[in-house]
This record gives structure tokens, sequence and C-alpha cells, in this order.
């Protein structure tokens, strides 16, 4: 069974910080890693990682996949309070039919 | 574009009672997906379709749990008899491309909390 972890489950810092969300993850024939930003209800799409050591960026929020260790990371410079929500971390199996394994979530809350 | 439409927005009911969830996914969208959020968890998927056809239903509760999509477009998910541990938010998703494809970019509505007492 795909299983998703995520590290911290919270977390609260001053406008300004940079954060480091942790996703590891265990998957049958690994296919992608997505990560999500869920405010108040639907999670809107940050990005997808398929291949490791390729950082994709946009704008302050960057994300790395280690396909040999088996996690990501999402980073967030310069927070602001409207990157308050909570983050969501997910992976696709090539035999789960596109079917995405999602963790339980970061909740970043980023006071000003 | 529209993005993906779903009603009720709210819902309570009382357990042993019947409830049903409607989704409108983005236009020319083949693919679409319920999923169950409980508090504190992150999604679960409950079936996958692509046009009217089911992908995967592996982790819907079969006895109680029941999802259409006629014609390949519009869904609707059911839950008869509701229980208490089904409180939720019910979210649906749709994707491009066509076929089995990666599950890039799927556009999540604004979901359905349902409240059962």
């Amino acid at each position: 069974e795909d299983k998703v972890v995520q590290s911290p489950l919270s977390l609260v810092v001053h406008e300004g910080d940079t954060v480091t969300l942790n996703c590891s993850y265990e998957v049958t024939n690994f296919r992608s890693l997505l990560w999500y930003k869920q405010e108040k209800k639907a999670p809107t799409f940050l990005f997808m990682l398929t291949s490791s050591g390729i950082e994709k960026k946009s704008g302050r929020l960057s994300s790395i996949l280690d396909k040999k260790e088996l996690f990501s990371i999402l980073n967030i410079t310069a927070t602001q309070t409207g990157d308050s929500a909570i983050y969501l971390c997910a992976v696709e199996g090539r035999t789960s039919g596109s079917r995405l394994t999602f963790g339980e979530g970061t909740q970043l809350t980023v006071n000003p | 574009e529209a993005g993906v439409a779903q009603s009720p927005r709210y819902k309570i009911i009382e357990k042993r009672q019947s409830v049903a969830f409607w989704c409108n996914p983005i236009s020319g969208h083949a693919t679409l997906y319920w999923y169950q959020q409980i508090l504190g968890q992150g999604p679960k998927l409950l079936i996958q379709f692509q046009n009217n056809g089911v992908v995967d239903d592996s982790q819907l509760p079969k006895d109680r749990f029941s999802a259409e999509r006629l014609k390949g477009v519009d869904s609707t998910l059911k839950i008869q008899p509701a229980k208490l541990e089904d409180s939720a938010v019910y979210l649906c998703a749709s994707s491009f491309p066509l076929g089995l494809g990666s599950a890039y970019e799927q556009y999540f509505g604004p979901g359905t909390r349902l409240t059962v007492t």
C-alpha cells in the first residue's frame, strides 16, 4: 500500500522566515510526486516532480525530489501571511491508474 | 475557464439518512475523481472515472457508497445509509489529458462539507 508521511504536522513562523516542509513516501512503481496548497477548501496545484535533483521553482516556492532516499522538500522563502495554509504532498504510482495518495499535510501559520 | 463545480456546499443529515453530492468537471476533462477528506487528514480517493467508466473504486465502501458518471460529464456520489464516521469534506476533481496518463494537475472543486449527527 502506498504511503506518504509529512513533517512537521504544524509549523508557526513569522513573516519573512524561510520554511522547509518534508515529505517521505513509499509507492509501488513511482510515477510522480505532487505538492498542493489547501486554503479553506479545495487544494490547488503547486508542483509536480518526476525526476531526482531537478528543482522546480515558482516565485518564493521551490521543491526538489530525491528518488533514491524517497523524499521531497518544499521550501518557502520570505514567507507572507498569505502563505498560511495546509500543504499537501501526494504520490502517484504507475500501477494505480493515476490515483494520488496524500499525506496528512503540514499546517503552516505565518504570523505578521 | 470555469472550475470544477460542486453542490451542495454544506449538508447536515442524521445517521441512517441518505445524501447525494453533485459534481460538474472542467469542460473537456475526461477523468473525474471523488475524494473523502476527514478533518486533519489528507484527501483519500474514493472513486476515479475515465469518461463514464470506472477506473478505480478499490477504496469505495460499496455497501453504502455509490457513484455514477452518466454521459461522461457530471457525476453524483451517494451515501445510503450515512454513518457518523462519514462526516467529512467530499472533494471532486478532474484532470486532462485523456487516457490513463499522469495525475498531472488535478483541479479540485470547493468540496461539500457533510456533517452526520
